[in-house]
């Protein structure tokens, strides 16, 4: 099935750091991933969707220059949490879709990131 | 992202009881999910509704996509232990998901 593979799955660093998450598409080409973030006991909120070989589309009132979010290639899209700061904590998820298809989203396993 | 509105926020029942949880929207969606979320892990997908009055089993979880298009229900049957986690919702128009605010699931042995 289709399988996606988020890293790292916790990062715990100093205000200002910059952090990356990998998402990865194992089994399957994703021309379309997405990234959304998640508080503690609340729903998952799309960030933005990042479409490979294409900037990325943000949702409203979501900042790029502090969310980058990188798509090189048909399985891996990148976010990088830029400077962050501890109102960046949070869980941050990223789902795929299979290109070609209409399947459903199939999500990684999540990153937990919390700044100091 | 577009509202859903997901019902119970909670739920805590009797090892065997039988479960349920719905979502309605305002706005219409070509297709409904539902999906669980473990602590610390990302959501799974439990089924997937593509057509409006579609009635889908898998195992114990049986699903349907409202006639209207704006709702869903999950009910399942004879809840076990495993059955505990959160229960997401969600309507999908082209490739955007809009989530529920999720169902939180409790058995008690």
């Amino acid at each position: 099935g289709a399988v996606v593979s988020q890293h790292p799955s916790r990062v715990i660093c100093k205000s200002g750091t910059s952090v990356k998450i990998e998402c990865r598409s194992l089994d399957f080409q994703a021309t379309t991933m997405f990234w959304y973030r998640q508080f503690p006991k609340q729903s998952l909120m799309l960030m933005a969707t990042s479409n490979e070989g294409s900037k990325a589309t943000y949702e409203q009132g979501v900042e790029k220059d502090k969310f980058l979010i990188n798509h090189a290639s048909l399985t891996l899209s990148t976010l990088t949490v830029t400077s962050a700061h501890p109102e960046d904590s949070s869980f941050y998820i990223c789902s795929a879709i299979r290109q070609n298809s209409n399947q459903p989203q199939h999500f990684g396993d999540g990153t937990r990131l919390s700044i100091l | 992202g577009q509202q859903l509105n997901q019902s119970p926020q909670s739920m805590f029942i009797q090892e065997g009881e039988d479960v349920s949880m719905n979502c309605t929207s305002s706005s219409i969606f070509n297709t409904w999910l539902w999906y669980k979320q473990d602590p610390g892990e990302g959501p799974v997908l439990l089924i997937a509704l593509y057509k409006a009055g579609e009635l889908t089993s898998n195992g114990r979880l049986t699903a349907q996509f409202g006639i209207t298009r704006k709702d869903s229900f999950l009910n399942i049957s004879a809840s076990i232990p495993s059955d505990v986690g959160i229960y997401f919702c969600a309507g999908q128009l082209s490739y955007k998901l809009s989530f529920g605010a999720g169902t939180t699931v409790t058995v008690r042995a």
